[in-house]
């Protein structure tokens, strides 16, 4: 039973351009739900974080929002550049240790 | 370097063999997590320890599969008699506290287990 979902297993965007990398979730118990970012041979690192209490938060060139109702969440980044090329897994955690999705492989085009 | 270190980066063990992978926390880190990522898969939990206590092993196959985190030096995932699909990338996470509460995990670089 997945709890975290990233139905998008990759996604292709033009350099300069938004990025939208989306995920659900199922558990109403999650209260905490982050991104992060990983790169081939490399361990993930955090990339920006959300609480149930917000909908947004940004930092830099990278939003996440959140929607509660829907249990929905969405990690933005404008513009895109080539470096951001990476694998982005979505995460949540309430009262367990983080959930992780399958990830998202975003490939930046110049 | 302030960082997650764990070690060996790569590991390449025969079937039947034990794999012993070491990851000690950031500086000042008393929560440890263990992740294992399988290829083309996401990052599956399988436990959490504080100093000298596991917390939470739901993740943990029930066989062969062991984790400590002693009062002195590096946390230890021991892995016995391994087989062909242990192979996978093991990461470990480490917080200040807990992670289940709205805290974030910081990532080692991970450790690579071959079983041939």
């Amino acid at each position: 039973d997945q709890q975290v979902k990233q139905n998008s297993p990759s996604l292709s965007v033009q350099e300069g351009r938004i990025s939208i990398l989306n995920c659900d979730y199922t558990n109403s118990m999650f209260d905490y739900f982050l991104w992060y970012k990983k790169y081939p041979a490399e361990g993930p690192t955090f990339l920006i974080s959300i609480s149930s209490i917000k909908d947004k938060n940004e930092d830099g060139r990278f939003t996440v929002f959140l929607n509660k109702s829907a249990k929905h969440l969405s990690l933005h980044i404008v513009p895109s550049q080539p470096g951001d090329s990476a694998v982005y897994f979505c995460a949540a955690s309430g009262n367990t240790p983080l959930v992780f999705g399958k990830g998202t492989r975003l490939s930046v085009i110049a | 370097n302030a960082g997650v270190m764990q070690n060996p980066r790569h590991l390449v063990r025969r079937r039947g063999q034990e794999a012993r992978l070491r990851c000690s926390p950031m500086k000042g880190h008393s929560h440890v997590y263990w992740y294992r990522q399988l290829p083309e898969e996401g990052l599956k939990f399988m436990v959490y320890l504080q100093k000298e206590n596991i917390i939470d092993e739901s993740g943990m196959p029930k066989e062969r599969f062991s984790a400590e985190f002693p009062k002195e030096g590096p946390s230890i995932l021991r892995i016995q008699q391994v087989v062909r699909g242990d192979s996978a990338a093991y990461f470990c996470a480490s917080s200040l506290t807990t992670g289940t509460l709205g805290n974030t995990i910081y990532f080692g670089e991970g450790s690579w287990l071959t079983v041939v």
